[in-house]
């Protein structure tokens, strides 16, 4: 079954300040890998998303970096936000061994607290 | 993206009872999954029903424990059976959506307490 390692378990940072969180995973064939958001009470959203042919993607104060050699990818949070305090995972999709469906699998999950 | 209603959003259960979530989502889908979270956890999938077959239950999920429904395209049921407090967490529907790409969205989930 696939591993998914994230870390750190938690990250608190000062507003402003970068916010860092990796990802490794263990199999290559996947067509994509997501991070997840997660506010307390709410189920997971997608956050931002990078395809394997390209090395980093930017959707606003959020970045993916990927390194395929390495088999990890991390999430770069820019300015980071009291309001983005939330804990977030990443997520690897693939065909699991108990079945034919394509599914995700989660890593721990990182709480971030942006202080203000 | 697909928009998944989750009900009930919470319960408080006693033991030994069984609580059925019920997942409704805005459009036809093929494949839905449920999982569950315990607190302060991750998100561990229990089992992807498709409709017109039988679920298919991950390691450590039985059909017993968490049957699951799924008489349409657009609608699925998971029961929590005979309820402990170890089965105290939160249940997600999720869906594989046709429309996006990075097609998986989820529900606001259901925190079940058991008592």
């Amino acid at each position: 079954q696939q591993q998914v390692k994230q870390s750190p378990q938690s990250l608190i940072v000062q507003k402003g300040g970068i916010s860092i969180i990796n990802c490794a995973y263990e199999n290559t064939a996947f067509d994509y890998f997501p991070w997840y958001q997660q506010f307390p009470g709410k189920g997971p959203a997608l956050l931002i998303a990078i395809r394997p042919d390209v090395s980093e993607k930017k959707e606003g104060r959020f970045t993916i970096s990927f390194n395929k050699s390495a088999k990890q990818f991390s999430l770069h949070i820019m300015d980071s936000q009291p309001g983005d305090s939330a804990t977030y995972f990443c997520a690897v999709p693939g065909y699991r061994s108990s079945g034919s469906a394509r599914q995700l699998t989660f890593g721990s999950g990182t709480q971030l607290t942006v202080l203000p | 993206s697909a928009v998944i209603s989750q009900k009930p959003s919470r319960d408080i259960c006693q033991r030994g009872t069984s609580l059925t979530i019920q997942c409704q989502v805005d459009s036809q889908v093929t494949m839905m999954f449920w999982y569950r979270q315990q607190p302060g956890q991750s998100l561990t999938l229990i089992a992807t029903a498709n409709q017109g077959s039988e679920a298919t239950y991950e390691s450590g999920f039985v059909i017993d424990k968490f049957p699951i429904s799924r008489p349409n395209l657009t609608f699925s049921t998971l029961t929590v059976s005979n309820m402990s407090p170890e089965d105290s967490s939160i249940y997600l529907c999720s869906v594989l959506d046709p429309r996006s790409f990075y097609g998986y969205t989820f529900g606001s989930g259901t925190r079940l307490t058991v008592v």
